[in-house]
């Protein structure tokens, strides 16, 4: 099993659009979790961190399940600037923020 | 606003060839990170350095790979001898706060080099 493995895409919408993207892990001792957000051939950088009594920013939510070792990351009102590759991250439970990024997932947003 | 910086953002080498990359972290931060993308694929961790010595290193980061911190803000990553499947992106990351604080995993990336084994 995949470290962290994410829904396969791309995912197109239309502008406006709610998109909701999922994500499992592997390693039931991770304790820190991650949305990043990849533009195409740019650095990684973070969307969101997750916790777990879920949270919200903005337009973003994110939700944790523990027991489900599930994440996931809901988009409300998808804008044209949205389009990008959505990464799930989640730490190691030893080592200096290891982290294990999953494959992404490929949003595109078009008008 | 500070930012991680990196050089050169494209080098292409021939394989078997020595190549550096460098990095410039952001001033206060204390750790830091390489970690590399093949095209099309996922990033992944190479190695993690704090206190002047390797704090972690994956697979990947085999005998082949070393990395420096030679003053006190550059930050390197050599790869002795090229091969084909070292082409990649390479991400320089840093980030102020360590394994024992909550909600760590801001890690804040460079723009990356591209290296290009030919």
């Amino acid at each position: 099993r995949k470290e962290v493995e994410q829904d396969p895409g791309p995912f197109n919408v239309p502008e406006g659009a709610t998109v909701a993207f999922n994500c499992t892990y592997s390693n039931s001792a991770s304790q820190s979790f991650f949305w990043y957000r990849q533009d195409c051939r740019k650095e990684p950088k973070l969307l969101m961190s997750v916790y777990s009594s879920g949270n919200e920013d903005g337009r973003f939510t994110a939700q944790l399940n523990r027991a489900s070792q599930y994440i996931s990351l809901l988009i409300r009102d998808s804008k044209l600037s949205d389009s990008a590759t959505y990464l799930c991250v989640v730490n190691t439970p030893r080592g200096y923020n290891k982290l294990i990024f999953g494959a992404g997932t490929r949003l595109a947003v078009h008008p | 606003e500070p930012e991680v910086t990196q050089t050169p953002s494209h080098q292409v080498t021939q394989m078997g060839q020595e190549v550096i990359l460098r990095c410039v972290p952001i001033s206060n931060h204390l750790y830091f990170y390489w970690y590399r993308q093949i095209l099309g694929q996922k990033v992944e961790f190479l190695v993690s350095f704090y206190n002047n010595e390797i704090s972690e290193k994956s697979e990947i980061f085999d005998d082949q790979f070393s990395v420096e911190r030679p003053d006190g803000s550059n930050f390197t990553l050599k790869i002795r001898s090229t091969k084909l499947e070292d082409s990649a992106m390479y991400f320089c990351a840093s980030s102020d706060r360590g394994p024992r604080h909550t909600n760590t995993g801001e890690l804040f990336f460079g723009e990356g080099s591209r290296l290009t084994v030919l």
